[in-house]
């Protein structure tokens, strides 16, 4: 089956810097790449997601890039806020219907920005 | 919310004790899921469904099981709860206003 490393499990920056989390995946049937994130208590909500079809996605400060070829998929955060901290999570699936809606999630990164 | 509710939110229990959790949508989704978020882990699936009284294992499933006999209620049954079945457990549905896993605000679950 699917699976999928997230690098680095925690990071540290200063308010107004950029952070960037990277995600690898191990089945090249993948083409739904989602990215979730999670404040403490809370469930985890979908932030910004990324088809095959297209290699870089933005909304406002976040931004995923996605190689296909190498099968990694990067999030990219900027001018980073206090907000901003929480653990992202990212994930794959092959978003085809039945039973591949199934997603596979990295372990999680802790991001935490310091004023 | 995407009209996904759960419960109990909270419950401790002893080993050995049956204990089913409750996952509830109300906009008539054909996917659900169960997840376990342990630290250190991540999300991990235990079961998911595509429709009713049909369900499947996902990658986490032992000592879990399923049933889904309405379109609207997915209940997760540990059959004789384990300490290592303490999990903080999230129902999701695939919907919502992206095509997306939409998740539930959880179960705390203690095994004592």
């Amino acid at each position: 089956g699917e699976n999928v490393e997230q690098h680095p499990s925690t990071l540290s920056v200063q308010e107004g810097d950029s952070a960037v989390i990277k995600c690898t995946y191990s089945d090249s049937a993948s083409n739904y790449f989602p990215w979730y994130k999670q404040e403490l208590g809370k469930r985890p909500q979908l932030i910004i997601d990324i088809r095959s079809n297209v290699g870089e996605k933005k909304d406002q400060r976040i931004a995923v890039t996605l190689n296909k070829t190498a099968k990694h998929f990067s999030l990219h955060i900027t001018e980073t806020q206090p907000e901003d901290s929480a653990v992202y999570f990212c994930a794959a699936s092959i978003g085809s219907g039945g039973s591949n809606y199934k997603l596979t999630f990295g372990k999680g990164t802790l991001l935490t920005v310091n004023p | 919310d995407a009209g996904i509710t759960q419960s109990p939110r909270h419950k401790v229990t002893e080993t050995g004790t049956p204990v089913t959790l409750r996952c509830h949508q109300t906009e008539n989704h054909r996917y659900m899921y169960w997840y376990r978020q342990d630290p250190g882990h991540g999300l991990r699936l235990i079961h998911y469904s595509y429709g009713v009284k049909d369900t499947d294992k996902g990658e986490v499933s032992d000592g879990y099981s399923v049933s889904r006999s309405k379109t609207e209620d997915f209940l997760l049954t540990l059959e004789s709860a384990t300490s290592s079945q303490t999990s903080v457990y999230f129902c999701a549905i695939h919907g919502g206003s992206h095509n997306e896993q939409f998740f539930g605000p959880g179960t705390r679950l203690t095994v004592l």
